[in-house]
């Protein structure tokens, strides 16, 4: 079965600092995306930034950027110059696989992680 | 564009009543995801749709859950009757197939069951 692990629940940060937030997750496929969601206390779920499996370089969104390591199945999420408002639930999604010749539309999420970023 | 809009944000209801929930996707977008979120089991699919077809209900809960997209701007999913452990926060996202597979989400729906 398809997983996606986020190992640590909670951490904090003081505001200004980089923090990375670790994903790592299971599939057989060779060809497929990678998101991280975030979850503000106004419970709103967005889009972060997307990774392609197959691109080698990896996705920056101003001050979000992934560490993509394809064969270790681990795709995490650096935040640099943390702001109070990024202050959130971070989750890690990929889409399920449903056979296998091809995944679905289906997103497998992880559990959450809780980001405190402290003033 | 206006995003992924849901109605009502809130909704406070009794035991055994109806509920209906009100989801309007991102205009062009060919599918509609219907999820539950709960501390104690996070974020789950209950169903989609593509081209307003159901494709996969394998997560809604039981019977007294249903679903509908009559067209291409409109879903709801309705709870009958309502128990105190359907209360959650429910989300609708759209996507659309471009091959990245992401969704974006509505602002949600908080229910309350007493």
């Amino acid at each position: 079965a398809q997983t996606v692990t986020q190992s640590q629940p909670e951490m904090s940060v003081q505001e200004a600092e980089t923090v990375t937030l670790s994903c790592t997750y299971d599939t057989s496929e060779s060809n497929y995306y990678l998101f991280w969601y975030k979850q503000p206390p106004s419970r709103q779920m967005i889009l972060v930034i997307r990774q392609e499996a197959y691109k080698q370089q990896n996705a920056t969104e101003n001050r979000f950027s992934v560490n993509f390591q394809k064969a270790a199945k681990s795709f995490s999420l650096k935040i640099s110059d943390s702001q109070l408002g990024d202050t959130a639930m971070y989750f890690c999604a990929f889409p399920h696989q449903e056979t296998p010749q091809g995944g679905s539309e289906k997103l497998v999420f992880g559990k959450g992680m809780k980001l405190t970023v402290n003033p | 564009d206006a995003g992924v809009i849901q109605s009502p944000r809130h909704e406070v209801t009794e035991m055994g009543q109806e509920v209906t929930l009100r989801c309007k996707p991102i205009s062009g977008h060919d599918y509609l995801f219907w999820y539950r979120q709960t501390m104690m089991r996070g974020l789950e699919l209950l169903i989609y749709f593509n081209n307003n077809v159901p494709i996969d209900d394998s997560g809604m809960p039981e019977d007294r859950f249903s679903a509908k997209m009559p067209n291409a701007s409109f879903s709801t999913l309705k709870i009958q009757p309502s128990e105190p452990r359907d209360s959650a926060v429910y989300f609708c996202a759209s996507g659309k197939r471009v091959s990245s597979y992401e969704q974006y989400f509505g602002p949600g729906t908080r229910l309350t069951v007493t």
